[in-house]
């Protein structure tokens, strides 16, 4: 079946310039994360989603960042008057059921954001 | 400090070699922790996860848990050149998030 995907794969943007990233979870997963990871840096967690609601936005890293999810399943991640410390690979993943423990997060090829 | 260190490498090894890769932690209300593998231009993908201490096998795969000195450790065996990407240990939160280290770049050569 389909796993996770992204869009766009690769982002060009210039600084102060807003942009959206996408995320598509696999079907029926109820729980989606964004995660942001920079050259050489570990995976950075943003957000959670469980359906549509954000119990966990505690990494979201300044008020440019919000995200939100509609219908339970595509999430949008959005970045305004983007910097270019915003420059990193943005991951998506999604889980059946995060009580079903660490084993369930699968995650999306990402989405590659440089800022000019 | 971080909640997972680990050494990012990278690690170059010959085929057939025994790998060894490692991360420590510094919280330990949570007992779970993961490994990740990531090939380049690819999202994680996950190899094994554990529960507790002790071992944990996986075909040539070991995740091993020391809880005494919050270390954790994957070990490869008869390793392949399909197996250099970039592993990544994680501790779990709380079901919503994990604690990810940096990544350790393993190169395994013909």
């Amino acid at each position: 079946g389909a796993g996770v995907s992204q869009s766009p794969s690769n982002k060009v943007t210039e600084k102060g310039k807003d942009v959206e990233l996408r995320c598509d979870p696999i079907s029926g997963h109820t729980a989606l994360y964004w995660y942001r990871q920079s050259l050489g840096q570990g995976l950075e967690f943003l957000i959670y989603f469980q359906g549509n609601s954000a119990p966990d936005k505690s990494g979201l890293p300044s008020d440019r960042f919000s995200a939100e999810r509609t219908g339970g399943s595509v999430s949008t991640l959005t970045i305004q008057r983007t910097q270019q410390e915003d420059s990193a690979v943005y991951l998506c993943a999604s889980s059946l059921d995060p009580a079903g423990g660490p084993g369930t997060q699968y995650f999306g090829p990402g989405t590659r954001l440089l800022v000019l | 400090q971080k909640e997972v260190e680990q050494d990012p490498g990278p690690l170059s090894v010959p085929e057939g070699a025994i790998v060894s890769l490692n991360c420590t932690y510094s919280n330990s209300a949570f007992q779970y922790f993961m490994w990740y593998r990531q090939y380049s231009r690819k999202g994680p993908e996950l190899l094994m996860y554990t529960y507790s201490s002790g071992n944990k096998e996986d075909g040539r795969f070991t995740a091993q848990v020391d809880k005494s000195s919050k270390y954790i450790s994957l070990f490869i065996r008869d390793s392949q050149p399909s197996d250099s990407a970039t592993y990544l240990c994680a501790r779990g939160g709380n079901f919503n998030k994990f604690y990810f280290g940096s990544g350790t770049k393993l190169n395994v050569k013909p």
